[in-house]
């Protein structure tokens, strides 16, 4: 299957700090890109989509502001988490889908963020 | 309020026994996909059912799609340990989002 890939996959920082995640879709092109988020032992919450060329759609009740998103280019997505606080904390996974015949989400590894 | 909801959210079992994850929903979708998680990593898809009533194999594993298309079953005969971890449905709607199940977590004692 395709592969995506999250750098970092571990990160620590200060609270107050940005940090920047990056999600690539490493062997085929993504117009369309999802960011979830992961607290322990609980499901996926979809935060936003994050669409090549044009602005993020957000799911309600994330702020945009804070959680920003650049989908620059067909295979990079970028979520920028601004003056982190430790609810922050969490894992964050994102997920590429493929276009065709087929779609399928693919998702990534995931990074998990701890703030400080 | 959680749009899909996995019972049980909890198994714990002997290797060798059979098990059924449920994943209910009262929102049509048109499709639903099953996922397994490890701890620290991503999903693994692990089938997508599109067709009211459709049966899919993988191996032990059995899956349903509710003839109305509101719910799932995953099937596992004859758990081994490997099989242990989170197992995730999700439906998917027409913008191809996917709105993620509560969850189970199965572990399978040797």
């Amino acid at each position: 299957g395709a592969v995506v890939s999250q750098h970092p996959s571990r990160v620590i920082c200060k609270s107050g700090t940005s940090v920047k995640i990056e999600c690539r879709s490493l062997d085929f092109q993504a117009t369309t890109m999802f960011w979830y988020r992961q607290f322990p032992k609980q499901s996926l919450m979809l935060m936003a989509t994050s669409n090549e060329g044009s602005k993020a759609t957000y799911e309600q009740g994330v702020e945009k502001d804070k959680f920003l998103i650049n989908h620059a280019s067909l295979t990079l997505s970028t979520l920028t988490v601004t003056s982190a606080h430790p609810e922050d904390s969490s894992f964050y996974i994102c997920s590429a889908r493929t276009s065709g015949a087929k779609e399928t989400q693919y998702f990534g590894p995931g990074t998990r963020l701890l703030v400080l | 309020t959680q749009l899909l909801e996995q019972s049980p959210q909890f198994l714990s079992i002997q290797e060798g026994e059979n098990l059924t994850v449920y994943c209910n929903s009262s929102s049509v979708f048109s499709s639903l996909q099953w996922y397994r998680q490890e701890p620290g990593e991503g999903p693994v898809l692990l089938v997508t059912v599109v067709t009211g009533g459709e049966v899919k194999k993988l191996k032990r594993l059995t899956f349903q799609f509710g003839d109305a298309r509101k719910d799932s079953s995953l099937h596992i005969t004859a758990a081994q340990p490997g099989d242990t971890g989170l197992y995730l449905c999700a439906g998917a709607r027409g913008s191809y989002k996917l709105i993620f199940g509560s969850g189970t977590r199965l572990l399978v004692r040797p």
